[in-house]
């Protein structure tokens, strides 16, 4: 199986700053990486697909990036929505496989 | 609108079944491409990817639970049902149905609000 080792474990940022989540793959996952946003008690959300591109309505803020290996979220102008934990899930290979999460909070 | 959710038994003894429905609405699992599949998450923890199954019937499992899974639709194409057989408290998490959304790529676009299961004696 396809490790996602994702850091840090929990994050706290001040509104406006901008953030950044890693997820390492144990092995090349060859852009095959999505990242989700999980808010208290409800279900996840798409954010990204194929590392770096966009899902419908996500906004402009959030966007990631990497290659091989190594992949990032980023949140750009942090606003208390964004309250959540963050999830990244690999896709190149079965079975599917989800990193440990970021939980983050407004300081 | 596409919309899924999933429905159980909420909780269950050691040793049984566990048998969840996902109901959905907005697309249809007899379309090319599409497809549903089940993922967990115990409480305070990350998701686990567990079973999907495609348009055409195909099922896919983690080789971990292989053993324990059992993944069907309906005719209609509006339902998706997962089977885990020998539940202990290990099992205790929320399930969630999720669609894939095209031909190529596993993630998962659309969820549903998940279901709690607590296996409890």
């Amino acid at each position: 199986d396809i490790q996602m080792t994702q850091s840090p474990a929990s994050l706290s940022a001040s509104l406006g700053e901008t953030v950044t989540i890693e997820c390492r793959a144990s092995e090349d996952i060859y852009n095959g990486l999505a990242w989700y946003q999980q808010k208290p008690g409800k279900s996840p959300q798409l954010l990204i697909y194929n590392a770096n591109s966009l899902h419908t309505g996500v906004p402009s803020r959030f966007s990631g990036s990497g290659s091989g290996t190594q992949y990032s979220l980023k949140i750009n102008s942090l606003q208390s929505e964004d309250v959540a934990s963050y999830f990244c899930q690999q896709y190149y290979n079965y079975p599917l496989t989800f990193g440990s999460g970021t939980k983050l909070e407004i300081k | 609108q596409v919309t899924l959710k999933e429905s159980g038994p909420g909780m269950l003894q050691p040793s049984k079944t566990l048998s969840l429905t996902c109901s959905f609405s907005g697309f249809s699992l007899s379309t090319s491409g599409m497809v549903v599949s089940w993922i967990r998450q115990p409480s305070g923890k990350s998701l686990e990817w567990l079973a999907a199954i495609d348009w055409d019937g195909d099922k896919y499992y983690n080789p971990s639970l292989k053993s324990r899974l059992t993944v069907s639709k309906d005719t209609s194409n509006t339902q998706v049902f997962l089977k885990i057989t020998s539940v202990d408290t290990a099992d205790t998490a929320t399930y969630y149905c999720a669609r894939r959304p095209n031909w190529v790529y596993w993630y998962f676009d659309f969820w549903g609000p998940g279901t709690m299961v607590t296996v409890s004696s």
